[in-house]
Protein backbone atom coordinates (compact mmCIF):
# COMPACT_ATOMS: atom_id res chain seq x y z
CA UNK A 1 0.00 0.00 0.00
CA UNK A 2 1.26 3.61 -1.35
CA UNK A 3 -0.84 5.47 0.83
CA UNK A 4 -1.70 7.34 -2.27
CA UNK A 5 -5.86 6.62 -2.40
CA UNK A 6 -7.85 7.07 -5.47
CA UNK A 7 -11.90 6.57 -6.21
CA UNK A 8 -13.32 5.38 -7.81
CA UNK A 9 -11.11 2.42 -8.81
CA UNK A 10 -13.62 1.69 -11.75
CA UNK A 11 -15.57 3.89 -14.06
CA UNK A 12 -17.60 3.11 -17.03
CA UNK A 13 -19.44 6.00 -18.57
CA UNK A 14 -20.86 7.14 -21.99
CA UNK A 15 -19.11 9.79 -24.78
CA UNK A 16 -20.16 13.38 -23.98
CA UNK A 17 -20.14 12.89 -19.92
CA UNK A 18 -18.25 13.96 -17.46
CA UNK A 19 -16.56 12.41 -14.71
CA UNK A 20 -14.08 13.40 -11.37
CA UNK A 21 -11.52 11.36 -10.23
CA UNK A 22 -10.68 11.80 -6.58
CA UNK A 23 -6.40 11.84 -4.81
CA UNK A 24 -5.71 11.66 -1.62
CA UNK A 25 -2.15 12.07 -1.14
CA UNK A 26 0.32 10.07 1.34
CA UNK A 27 0.39 11.73 4.07
CA UNK A 28 2.98 14.37 4.62
CA UNK A 29 2.91 14.57 0.97
CA UNK A 30 2.78 18.48 -0.77
CA UNK A 31 3.03 17.60 -4.34
CA UNK A 32 0.67 15.64 -6.35
CA UNK A 33 0.82 14.49 -9.90
CA UNK A 34 -1.66 13.03 -12.34
CA UNK A 35 -0.86 10.55 -15.27
CA UNK A 36 -2.56 8.90 -17.81
CA UNK A 37 -1.86 5.30 -19.44
CA UNK A 38 -2.85 4.14 -22.12
CA UNK A 39 -2.07 1.81 -24.62
CA UNK A 40 -1.03 3.75 -27.53
CA UNK A 41 0.30 6.35 -25.76
CA UNK A 42 2.27 4.73 -22.68
CA UNK A 43 2.60 6.76 -19.33
CA UNK A 44 1.74 10.44 -20.08
CA UNK A 45 2.46 13.27 -17.16
CA UNK A 46 -0.90 15.16 -17.41
CA UNK A 47 -0.01 18.17 -14.56
CA UNK A 48 1.82 18.56 -10.91
CA UNK A 49 0.26 20.79 -8.14
CA UNK A 50 2.44 21.38 -4.80
CA UNK A 51 1.06 22.41 -1.55
CA UNK A 52 -2.22 23.88 -3.32
CA UNK A 53 -0.83 25.51 -6.79
CA UNK A 54 -0.19 24.10 -9.96
CA UNK A 55 3.58 23.67 -10.94
CA UNK A 56 3.97 22.00 -13.98
CA UNK A 57 2.05 21.04 -16.92
CA UNK A 58 2.03 18.19 -19.48
CA UNK A 59 -0.36 16.61 -22.20
CA UNK A 60 -3.34 17.35 -20.42
CA UNK A 61 -6.07 18.50 -22.71
CA UNK A 62 -8.57 21.49 -22.80
CA UNK A 63 -11.64 19.00 -21.83
CA UNK A 64 -9.29 18.23 -18.55
CA UNK A 65 -8.85 20.06 -15.63
CA UNK A 66 -7.77 19.70 -11.83
CA UNK A 67 -7.22 21.34 -8.83
CA UNK A 68 -5.62 20.70 -5.41
CA UNK A 69 -7.65 21.08 -2.25
CA UNK A 70 -6.42 22.91 0.90
CA UNK A 71 -6.54 19.67 2.64
CA UNK A 72 -3.93 18.73 -0.32
CA UNK A 73 -6.59 15.87 -2.11
CA UNK A 74 -6.84 16.50 -5.68
CA UNK A 75 -9.66 16.22 -8.04
CA UNK A 76 -8.93 15.34 -11.87
CA UNK A 77 -12.10 16.21 -14.41
CA UNK A 78 -12.66 15.25 -17.80
CA UNK A 79 -15.60 16.57 -19.39
CA UNK A 80 -16.93 15.57 -23.42
CA UNK A 81 -15.59 12.52 -23.04
CA UNK A 82 -14.74 10.61 -25.78
CA UNK A 83 -13.82 6.56 -26.72
CA UNK A 84 -10.13 7.86 -26.75
CA UNK A 85 -9.85 9.20 -22.95
CA UNK A 86 -10.19 5.40 -21.72
CA UNK A 87 -7.62 4.72 -19.73
CA UNK A 88 -5.86 4.07 -16.44
CA UNK A 89 -5.87 7.41 -14.59
CA UNK A 90 -2.65 7.51 -11.90
CA UNK A 91 -2.27 10.11 -9.42
CA UNK A 92 0.84 10.52 -7.28
CA UNK A 93 2.27 12.40 -5.13
CA UNK A 94 5.71 13.14 -3.42
CA UNK A 95 7.06 15.09 -0.21
CA UNK A 96 8.24 17.57 -2.11
CA UNK A 97 9.29 19.04 -5.55
CA UNK A 98 13.04 18.32 -6.05
CA UNK A 99 14.33 15.42 -8.23
CA UNK A 100 15.05 13.25 -5.15
CA UNK A 101 11.52 13.10 -3.70
CA UNK A 102 10.14 9.36 -4.49
CA UNK A 103 7.28 9.45 -6.22
CA UNK A 104 4.77 7.00 -4.81
CA UNK A 105 1.58 6.18 -6.83
CA UNK A 106 -1.88 5.26 -5.98
CA UNK A 107 -3.89 2.13 -7.40
CA UNK A 108 -5.06 3.84 -10.45
CA UNK A 109 -8.99 4.86 -11.49
CA UNK A 110 -9.75 2.70 -14.86
CA UNK A 111 -11.85 4.99 -16.92
CA UNK A 112 -13.86 2.96 -19.26
CA UNK A 113 -16.09 5.45 -22.03
CA UNK A 114 -18.59 3.65 -24.34
CA UNK B 1 15.22 12.74 -28.03
CA UNK B 2 13.98 10.04 -25.96
CA UNK B 3 14.42 10.31 -22.38
CA UNK B 4 14.08 7.25 -21.45
CA UNK B 5 14.05 3.99 -23.52
CA UNK B 6 13.76 0.75 -22.44
CA UNK B 7 15.21 -1.88 -25.56
CA UNK B 8 13.90 -5.18 -24.47
CA UNK B 9 9.85 -4.98 -24.45
CA UNK B 10 9.88 -8.87 -22.98
CA UNK B 11 11.97 -10.92 -21.59
CA UNK B 12 11.88 -14.31 -20.11
CA UNK B 13 13.49 -15.83 -17.39
CA UNK B 14 13.60 -19.05 -15.56
CA UNK B 15 12.59 -18.76 -12.07
CA UNK B 16 15.60 -18.36 -9.33
CA UNK B 17 17.84 -16.87 -11.97
CA UNK B 18 18.47 -13.03 -11.95
CA UNK B 19 18.03 -10.89 -14.40
CA UNK B 20 18.80 -7.43 -15.52
CA UNK B 21 16.54 -4.60 -17.21
CA UNK B 22 17.93 -2.30 -19.36
CA UNK B 23 17.46 1.33 -19.08
CA UNK B 24 19.21 4.17 -20.57
CA UNK B 25 18.22 8.08 -20.22
CA UNK B 26 19.07 11.34 -21.74
CA UNK B 27 19.43 14.48 -19.59
CA UNK B 28 21.77 17.91 -19.54
CA UNK B 29 20.12 18.26 -15.92
CA UNK B 30 23.26 17.62 -13.63
CA UNK B 31 20.21 16.97 -11.17
CA UNK B 32 18.10 14.21 -11.65
CA UNK B 33 16.61 11.23 -9.96
CA UNK B 34 15.95 7.80 -11.77
CA UNK B 35 13.16 5.26 -10.21
CA UNK B 36 12.10 2.13 -11.35
CA UNK B 37 8.43 0.73 -11.10
CA UNK B 38 6.68 -2.09 -11.12
CA UNK B 39 3.34 -2.41 -12.69
CA UNK B 40 1.62 -5.88 -12.65
CA UNK B 41 -1.49 -7.00 -14.01
CA UNK B 42 -3.65 -5.95 -12.01
CA UNK B 43 -2.52 -2.25 -13.05
CA UNK B 44 -1.27 -0.86 -9.76
CA UNK B 45 2.62 1.43 -10.04
CA UNK B 46 4.67 -0.18 -7.18
CA UNK B 47 7.87 2.16 -6.51
CA UNK B 48 11.15 -0.41 -6.21
CA UNK B 49 14.02 1.81 -6.13
CA UNK B 50 15.75 4.98 -6.41
CA UNK B 51 19.15 6.78 -7.66
CA UNK B 52 19.98 10.36 -7.22
CA UNK B 53 22.74 11.72 -9.91
CA UNK B 54 24.84 12.52 -7.16
CA UNK B 55 24.75 9.26 -5.52
CA UNK B 56 28.24 7.62 -5.02
CA UNK B 57 27.07 3.84 -3.99
CA UNK B 58 24.69 2.26 -6.74
CA UNK B 59 21.20 1.83 -4.74
CA UNK B 60 19.73 -1.28 -3.29
CA UNK B 61 16.81 -2.36 -2.27
CA UNK B 62 16.55 -6.40 -0.64
CA UNK B 63 16.39 -8.23 -4.34
CA UNK B 64 16.40 -5.00 -6.54
CA UNK B 65 19.66 -3.24 -7.31
CA UNK B 66 20.86 -0.82 -9.50
CA UNK B 67 23.61 -0.37 -11.90
CA UNK B 68 24.24 3.07 -12.52
CA UNK B 69 27.19 4.07 -15.06
CA UNK B 70 26.72 7.63 -15.20
CA UNK B 71 29.28 8.54 -17.76
CA UNK B 72 27.17 5.87 -19.99
CA UNK B 73 24.12 7.20 -18.87
CA UNK B 74 22.43 3.72 -17.94
CA UNK B 75 20.57 2.73 -14.69
CA UNK B 76 19.88 -1.33 -15.49
CA UNK B 77 17.45 -2.81 -12.43
CA UNK B 78 19.00 -6.18 -11.65
CA UNK B 79 16.69 -8.71 -9.51
CA UNK B 80 18.18 -11.60 -7.82
CA UNK B 81 16.95 -14.88 -7.30
CA UNK B 82 13.51 -13.95 -9.37
CA UNK B 83 10.27 -15.61 -7.95
CA UNK B 84 7.40 -16.43 -10.35
CA UNK B 85 5.59 -12.49 -8.41
CA UNK B 86 8.36 -10.91 -9.97
CA UNK B 87 6.37 -11.10 -13.71
CA UNK B 88 5.01 -7.62 -14.32
CA UNK B 89 5.59 -4.69 -16.59
CA UNK B 90 8.35 -2.59 -15.23
CA UNK B 91 9.71 1.05 -15.92
CA UNK B 92 12.28 3.18 -15.74
CA UNK B 93 11.32 6.84 -14.94
CA UNK B 94 13.45 9.91 -14.74
CA UNK B 95 12.44 12.90 -12.51
CA UNK B 96 15.01 16.12 -13.81
CA UNK B 97 15.15 18.83 -11.19
CA UNK B 98 13.97 21.49 -13.97
CA UNK B 99 11.63 19.26 -15.43
CA UNK B 100 9.07 18.68 -12.37
CA UNK B 101 7.79 15.64 -13.15
CA UNK B 102 8.62 11.98 -14.32
CA UNK B 103 9.44 10.84 -17.61
CA UNK B 104 8.82 7.41 -18.47
CA UNK B 105 9.90 4.58 -20.75
CA UNK B 106 7.55 2.15 -22.46
CA UNK B 107 8.80 -0.55 -20.22
CA UNK B 108 9.55 -4.36 -20.49
CA UNK B 109 7.25 -7.14 -19.90
CA UNK B 110 8.95 -9.71 -17.41
CA UNK B 111 7.35 -13.23 -17.43
CA UNK B 112 9.38 -15.88 -15.23
CA UNK B 113 8.81 -19.11 -15.80
CA UNK B 114 8.66 -22.24 -12.97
Amino acid sequence: DSGVTQTPKHLITATGQRVTLRCSPRSGDLSVYWYQQSLDQGLQFLIQYYNGEERAKGNILERFSAQQFPDLHSELNLSSLELGDSALYFCASSVGVTSGNTIYFGEGSWLTVV
Amino acid sequence: AQKITQTQPGMFVQEKEAVTLDCTYDTSDPSYGLFWYKQPSSGEMIFLIYQGSYDQQNATEGRYSLNFQKARKSANLVISASQLGDSAMYFCAINEQGAQKLVFGQGTRLTINP
